[in-house]
C-alpha cells in the first residue's frame, strides 16, 4: 500500500525557516517524481513545487521562487521542502504527493494527509 | 485569482448529473493534459481524472472528463451525498512552467 507521511510542520515566527519532510513507502520511490501542494485556511489548493525522479529538475509556483527549495533522498525514500523567510500567508496544510505519470507534472496520484504550518508572531 | 477558472459552486439532486467547467488558455489547457481532483472535508485530495479523461483504478465510471480547446469539463452522474466536497482542475502551463490549479468548485448534493 502506498503511504506518504508528512512531518515537520508547526508554529513558526514570521521570518523563520522550516523544513518539511515526506516519507514514502509501498512503491519504488526513486521511479516517481514528487510534488508539494498547500491549502491556506478557507482557500483552495495551491501548487507549490515538484521534483523529478533524480532531483535534476525542480519547479516552483510563481510567487514562491527564491524562498522554497525542494529536494529528495532516494536512499531514504523521502522528499523535503525547505521554506525560508516564512510569511503569515504561508500558513496552511502542506501535502506531498507522488506523480502518477512520467510526462505530466499535474498527475498527482497518491497524497499524504498533510502537515500544518502556522506562521504567527 | 486563479488562471484556471471554475464556477465557485454547483448543485444538483441526488441521482442526477452535474458538470463542472474549467476554463484556461492556449498555454495551459489548450496544449496540455487536464487533471481533476476531489477534496472532501477532512481528507487528502484524491485524483479523479488524469490525462483529460482517464480514471485511476478505484474511481467509478460515474466520473468522466473531457476537453475542448482551452476548456475542460468534469462530469459526475448518479450523484451521491458522499460526492459533496470541492473539485479542482489542474494543468501544466507551458509558458510559466508551473502547475496551475483552478479556484475550486463546491459541489452540493440536494
Amino acid at each position: 500500500e502506498v503511504q506518504l507521511v508528512e512531518s515537520g510542520g508547526g508554529l513558526v515566527r514570521p521570518g523563520g525557516s522550516l523544513t518539511l519532510s515526506c516519507a514514502a513507502s509501498g512503491f519504488t520511490f526513486s521511479s516517481y517524481s514528487m510534488g508539494w501542494v498547500r491549502q491556506a485556511p478557507g482557500k483552495g489548493l495551491e501548487w507549490v513545487s515538484c521534483i523529478s525522479t533524480s532531483g535534476k529538475y525542480t519547479y516552483y509556483g510563481d510567487s514562491l521562487k527564491g524562498r522554497f527549495t525542494v529536494s529528495r533522498d532516494n536512499a531514504k525514500s523521502s522528499v523535503f521542502l525547505q521554506i525560508n523567510s516564512l510569511r503569515v500567508d504561508d500558513t496552511g496544510i502542506y501535502y506531498c504527493a507522488s506523480i502518477l505519470t512520467h510526462y505530466n507534472w499535474n498527475d498527482m496520484g497518491s497524497w499524504g494527509q498533510g502537515t500544518l504550518v502556522t506562521v504567527s508572531s | 485569482q486563479s488562471v484556471l477558472t471554475q464556477p465557485p459552486s454547483v448543485s444538483a439532486a441526488a441521482g442526477q448529473k452535474v458538470t463542472i467547467s474549467c476554463s484556461g488558455s492556449n498555454s495551459n489547457i489548450g496544449k496540455n493534459y487536464v487533471t481533476w481532483y476531489q477534496h472532501l472535508p477532512g481528507t487528502a485530495p484524491k485524483l479523479l481524472i488524469f490525462d483529460i479523461n482517464k480514471r485511476p483504478s478505484g474511481i467509478p465510471d460515474r466520473f468522466s472528463g473531457s476537453k475542448s480547446g482551452t476548456s475542460a469539463t468534469l462530469g459526475i452522474t448518479g450523484l451521491q451525498t458522499g460526492d459533496e466536497g470541492d473539485y479542482y482542475c489542474a494543468s501544466w502551463d507551458s509558458g510559466l512552467s508551473v502547475v496551475l490549479f483552478g479556484g475550486g468548485t463546491k459541489l452540493t448534493v440536494l
